[in-house]
């Protein structure tokens, strides 16, 4: 399978500063890549996908002024937490997809907003 | 909300038994996957079924796929400490290639 990287695999930052969570293919030519978070004990909550060279589609509920998506090559999209918060700490988690049944997931950022 | 359901939501069992951890879903499925996640950890993809199958095998496990109920089990065979970790469960659509995730089942074998 793709090998999927994130940088940073975690991170601390202050309220109301800006944090960005790159995710990279390293083998894999990446169509498609999603935006997933997850709160201590809970599953996986799918934020937005992301095409290359087009705007990300957001999930319902999900603040796409305050999470943004740039999915620049097929090797690398960039998720921004703007004017992060206590309640934006979470575990984020990316996959990419050539549109197969496959999808590789990175191993996930830690984000801890203090 | 588009999540699917688990049950149960934890689960203890001795090593050497059988897990059994099932896992419904809402929409119409292209495929269902199960994932293993360890603690803090990313996820590891362990099986796939598609929805022309009803059973699947891969060494210690067995998932089944019922579409009529939109349910699907997991099943680990003679179980082992190491594979104490939290599974999901995640459904694709037939329309997208988005994956749905289940609540999770948080499995505990106990040495």
């Amino acid at each position: 399978g793709a090998v999927v990287s994130q940088h940073p695999s975690w991170v601390i930052c202050k309220s109301g500063t800006s944090v960005k969570i790159e995710c990279r293919s390293l083998d894999f030519q990446a169509t498609t890549m999603f935006w997933y978070r997850q709160f201590p004990k809970q599953s996986l909550m799918l934020m937005a996908t992301s095409n290359e060279g087009s705007k990300a589609t957001y999930e319902q509920g999900v603040e796409k002024d305050k999470f943004l998506i740039n999915h620049a090559s097929l090797t690398l999209s960039t998720l921004t937490v703007t004017s992060a918060h206590p309640e934006d700490s979470s575990f984020y988690i990316c996959s990419v997809t050539s549109g197969t049944y496959e999808q590789y997931f990175g191993p996930g950022t830690r984000l801890t907003v203090t | 909300s588009q999540q699917g359901e688990e049950d149960p939501q934890a689960l203890s069992i001795q090593e050497g038994e059988n897990a059994t951890m099932n896992c419904s879903y809402k929409t119409s499925i292209n495929n269902l996957q199960w994932y293993r996640q360890n603690s803090g950890r990313g996820l590891v993809h362990l099986i796939l079924i598609r929805s022309n199958e009803r059973e699947k095998h891969s060494g210690r496990l067995r998932v089944t796929l019922d579409t009529s109920k939109k349910s699907s089990s997991l099943l680990i065979t003679a179980s082992r400490a190491a594979d104490t970790a939290s599974y999901f469960c995640a459904s694709r659509m037939d329309s997208s290639y988005k994956l749905i995730f289940g609540s999770g089942t948080r499995l505990l074998v106990r040495p």
